[in-house]
């Protein structure tokens, strides 16, 4: 079974301080997303990776950063926590599609962090 | 960024009784999934459906990919208090970053 795990379920940080939110697959998945869950907003993509070192904005980056240095593992980054982050974050990763004309495009996601900002 | 249309938002039923939801898209896409999630956790794979016309079985899920490949339905039969959560869909066009396209969800509850 893919395994994809965050490294906090909560999180408590104050307004201005850096926040890292790692993430870790297990199945050598080359994509991975960071996606964050408000009520009535559904689920946004922040940032995805398709490789190491590669990374691209998504929906609502503004605030946010990522690092993947290493295919298993990647980072998204605070680097001046606001309350308006105050977010459940989801991390998701996926393999590349087209496998002899076939696409597999399932992604598998983490248990979820909550952080909250004061 | 684009969003599905599921619906319906939420449901409130009695414990037996069948469910449906369904989404539905502007643009074609070329993979349909569904996923749950149960509270204060990530969302559950259920069911992927690859081609047009796919209907598929997980238990007492059932899902199709529609004709036009621009709709997918979840039905799920004779409801049981565990499956309360939200259902989401999402959709995968021709991009490949791997990339979905997530419905807004739909809010299940299910009285015993």
């Amino acid at each position: 079974d893919v395994k994809v795990t965050q490294s906090s379920r909560y999180l408590v940080k104050r307004t201005g301080e850096k926040v890292f939110l790692e993430c870790v697959q297990d199945m050598d998945h080359e994509n991975m997303f960071w996606y964050r869950q408000d009520p009535g907003l559904g689920l946004r993509l922040i940032y995805f990776s398709y490789d190491v070192k590669m990374k691209e904005k998504g929906d609502i980056p503004e605030g946010y950063s990522v690092s993947r240095e290493k295919k298993e593992r990647f980072s998204l980054i605070l680097e001046s926590a606001s309350t308006n982050q105050t977010s459940m974050y989801l991390c998701a990763s996926t393999r590349l599609a087209g496998v002899f004309g076939v696409s597999y495009n399932e992604q598998f996601f983490g248990p979820g962090t909550r952080l909250t900002v004061l | 960024g684009q969003q599905l249309n599921q619906s319906p938002q939420s449901m409130f039923i009695q414990e037996g009784e069948d469910v449906s939801m369904n989404c539905t898209s502007s643009s074609i896409f070329n993979t349909w999934l569904w996923y749950k999630q149960e509270p204060g956790e990530g969302p559950v794979l259920l069911i992927a459906l690859y081609k047009a016309g796919e209907l598929t079985s997980n238990g007492r899920l059932t899902a199709q990919f529609g004709i036009t490949r621009k709709d997918s339905f979840l039905n799920i039969s004779a409801s049981i208090p565990s499956d309360v959560g939200i259902y989401f869909c999402a959709g995968h066009g021709s991009s490949n970053t791997g990339k979905l396209i997530f419905g807004q969800g739909t809010t299940l509850q299910v009285k015993p």
